[in-house]
């Protein structure tokens, strides 16, 4: 049973440093296929995936946003970690962490965790 | 970048009618692989998206019959053929040909 849970702070002031971590179940990070991702959904709007890291250590980002992202993982402590600079007010959102597997097929954040709010305000 | 478009972006169903909800792409979906990676998820009201539809057409573990995906290149297509109330809420395509990027969501409710 694959599990995802996002931890973090709540609260942040503007030009602070934000960092998330996502402590999932159920599979392991060292599987060849496996990814996990970070979207997140500001108040009443769409969702956007901001990136991804993979089971050999390759990352993607969200170009709009690379300059302020950086992923990681602790496969040991099966922790995905996303660190985000600069934060903003417009950076208000729900900040979600998902499984990935490319098996036969590519299953795209088929699994994800309930999400974290995080409010940007000094 | 790839930009997604959905149309339309409401759709109030009356319940066991069918409904229909686009989704275009600014490029083709088409990846070198010959794979199509266009997805659908379902975001219920205070829940976290799950998916629906993978690689276009196929459903995922659990998913009604009801639901159904089609399309190619940069016209997708997913189907309900007939509406239940549990089918309510926002549902959005993404495409991970290159990256990833979602369309803005077509909110579903029930008449």
């Amino acid at each position: 049973q694959i599990t995802l849970k996002e931890s973090g702070p709540t609260l942040v002031k503007p030009t602070q440093t934000l960092t998330l971590t996502c402590t999932f179940s159920g599979f392991s990070l060292t599987t060849s296929g496996v990814g996990v991702g970070w979207i997140r959904q500001s108040p009443g709007k769409a969702l956007e995936w901001l990136a991804i890291i993979f089971w050999d250590d390759d990352k993607r980002y969200s170009p709009s946003l690379k300059s302020r992202l950086t992923i990681t993982k602790d496969t040991s402590k099966n922790q995905v970690v996303l660190t985000m600079t600069n934060m903003d007010p417009v950076d208000t959102a729900t900040y979600y962490c998902a499984h990935r597997i490319y098996d036969r097929s590519l299953f795209n954040f088929d699994y994800w965790g309930q999400g974290t709010l995080v409010t940007v305000s000094s | 970048d790839i930009v997604m478009t959905q149309t339309p972006l409401s759709l109030s169903v009356t319940p066991g009618q069918p409904a229909s909800i686009s989704c275009k792409s600014s490029q083709s979906l088409l990846h070198s692989n010959g794979n199509t990676y266009l997805f659908w998820y379902l975001q219920k009201s205070g829940q976290p998206p799950q998916l629906l539809i993978y690689e276009v057409s196929n459903r995922f573990s659990g998913v009604p019959d009801r639901f159904s995906g089609s399309g190619s290149g940069t016209d997708f297509t997913l189907k309900i053929s007939r509406v239940e109330a549990e089918d309510v809420g926002i549902y959005y395509c993404m495409q991970s040909t290159q990256l990833f990027t979602f369309g803005p969501g077509t909110k579903v409710d029930i008449k």
